[in-house]
């Protein structure tokens, strides 16, 4: 068990332009979660998918964000036409009910929009 | 509105000293309720969690929780900071599979 690991680590991009933002939960996790975290401030909840199916998408902050997670594992988050204000950390959080649901974190995407 | 707040930006400790940290939230109903703590440049880490039963919760590294339903309170506590505790920490509520986290409450340690 290697944790939750996020891919990039950090990402620089110019405004207009699109990301995506990789996320590996802990193997066997049937949940994943996203969140935006600005500075000086707590985790802001964005969506989350038990196995493929997202159920809760009502909280991403725009329709230039979208989460997928094609086959219950992996999950790819894209921002597009990314703006300055999306300038943030974006974690990653999976879980499972065999621990209760206790999310474990990832240790984030950075995004810096210039 | 819904939410979670932690009165506290900022608090320093001496080492040695007692330590409480404030979370109260805002729901309808009682939500399932944590405490996360982050360290510069780590993952967000869970200390504790509350669902039912008992409303005085033990966690990691030392720390607890009550819950408190009339006052709609979740405060952490930890009888004696040690400086590895210098670090932020989260409260946060899962209402419903709706999660909200407090604006974070970081903890300073004087040796």
């Amino acid at each position: 068990d290697t944790g939750v690991s996020q891919n990039p680590r950090h990402k620089i991009t110019k405004r207009g332009q699109n990301v995506t933002f990789r996320c590996d939960p802990i193997s066997e996790h049937n949940r994943l979660y996203w969140y935006r975290q600005t500075l000086g401030q707590g985790p802001e909840f964005l969506t989350y998918f038990q196995n493929e199916a997202q159920l809760e998408k009502s909280r991403l902050l725009s329709d230039r964000f979208s989460a997928e997670r094609p086959k219950g594992s992996f999950s790819t988050l894209e921002i597009q036409r990314t703006e300055q204000g999306d300038s943030a950390m974006y974690l990653c959080a999976s879980s499972d009910k065999t621990g209760d649901y206790e999310q474990y974190f990832g240790p984030g995407t950075r995004l810096t929009v210039t | 509105a819904q939410s979670v707040t932690q009165p506290d930006i900022h608090i320093t400790v001496s080492e040695g000293a007692s330590l409480e940290l404030r979370c109260n939230y805002s729901y309808g109903a009682t939500p399932y309720l944590f405490w996360y703590v982050q360290s510069p440049g780590q993952g967000l880490q869970l200390l504790l969690k509350y669902f039912s039963g008992d409303t005085l919760v033990q966690g990691i590294k030392g720390f607890e929780a009550e819950f408190k339903r009339s006052q709609s309170s979740f405060n952490l506590r930890k009888p004696s900071v040690h400086w590895s505790d210098a670090a932020e920490y989260f409260c946060a509520v899962d209402n419903f599979n709706k999660f909200y986290f407090g604006s974070g409450t970081k903890l300073n340690v004087k040796p």
